[in-house]
């Protein structure tokens, strides 16, 4: 797989319920960043998780970050109906700091 | 909050004609982007810009492309002969640094090459 692949691809979920997105990489990365895409919208940062940590949190999100399996999570607890949107995993390298952007999970939570 | 803002959000434009998409960047970043995202794929890195001249730049940015930072507020993305295949979403980004903090997109330029 190409680096930054997400699954799933889709994701259907109820209102409150939580929402559990992967990214996987291939290369050795500086930092994993996670961002929300609306349709038709810009992409707007959620997290950001530097190589050497293992989780985070922010509000209803947690991500983790696992360098041995080149993987990470993102969670969104009590899903909301605005919650609906596609969200990336990016990650950046040592040396560069382009970003390099999974395939994406679309996410659609029902009210 | 501080916002990355993009003009236009639509351009239209015939295939061969130059285009030029604007991005004014959040005010005290320093480090620059252009990415797109063709219709239904990734998003992929186009270019970088740091100190007045291009850090990084991926295959996609050919000859075809450039970018400039004309004065102190805007960012410039230049495509001078459009093909069919440039028909994308276009955005800018704009970084406090290169060392990991954030990079802050617009909303984007949708450019359709007909």
């Amino acid at each position: 797989s190409q680096q930054g692949e997400e699954d799933p691809q889709a994701l259907s979920i109820q209102e409150g319920e939580n929402a559990t997105m992967n990214c996987s990489y291939k290369t050795s990365i500086n930092n994993l960043q996670w961002y929300r895409q609306n349709s038709g919208r810009g992409l707007v940062h959620l997290i950001l998780i530097r190589s050497n940590e293992r989780e985070k949190h922010s509000g209803r999100l947690r991500v983790t970050l696992d360098t041995s399996k080149k993987s990470s999570s993102l969670l969104i607890t009590a899903s909301r109906a605005a919650d609906t949107a596609s969200y990336f995993c990016a990650t950046d390298s040592l040396n560069t700091d382009k970003l390099i952007f999974g395939t994406g999970t679309r996410l659609q939570v029902f009210p | 909050e501080p916002e990355v803002t993009q003009t236009p959000s639509h351009q239209v434009t015939q295939m061969g004609q130059e285009v030029i998409l604007r991005c004014v960047p959040i005010s005290n970043h320093l480090y620059f982007y252009w990415y797109r995202q063709i219709l239904g794929q990734k998003v992929e890195f186009l270019v970088s810009f740091y100190n007045n001249e291009i850090s990084e730049k991926s295959e996609i940015f050919d000859d075809q492309f450039s970018v400039e930072r004309p004065d102190g507020s805007n960012f410039t993305l230049k495509i001078r002969s459009t093909k069919l295949e440039d028909s994308a979403m276009y955005f800018c980004a704009s970084s406090e640094t290169d060392w990991g903090p954030p990079q802050h997109f617009g909303d984007g330029t949708r450019l359709s090459i007909l």
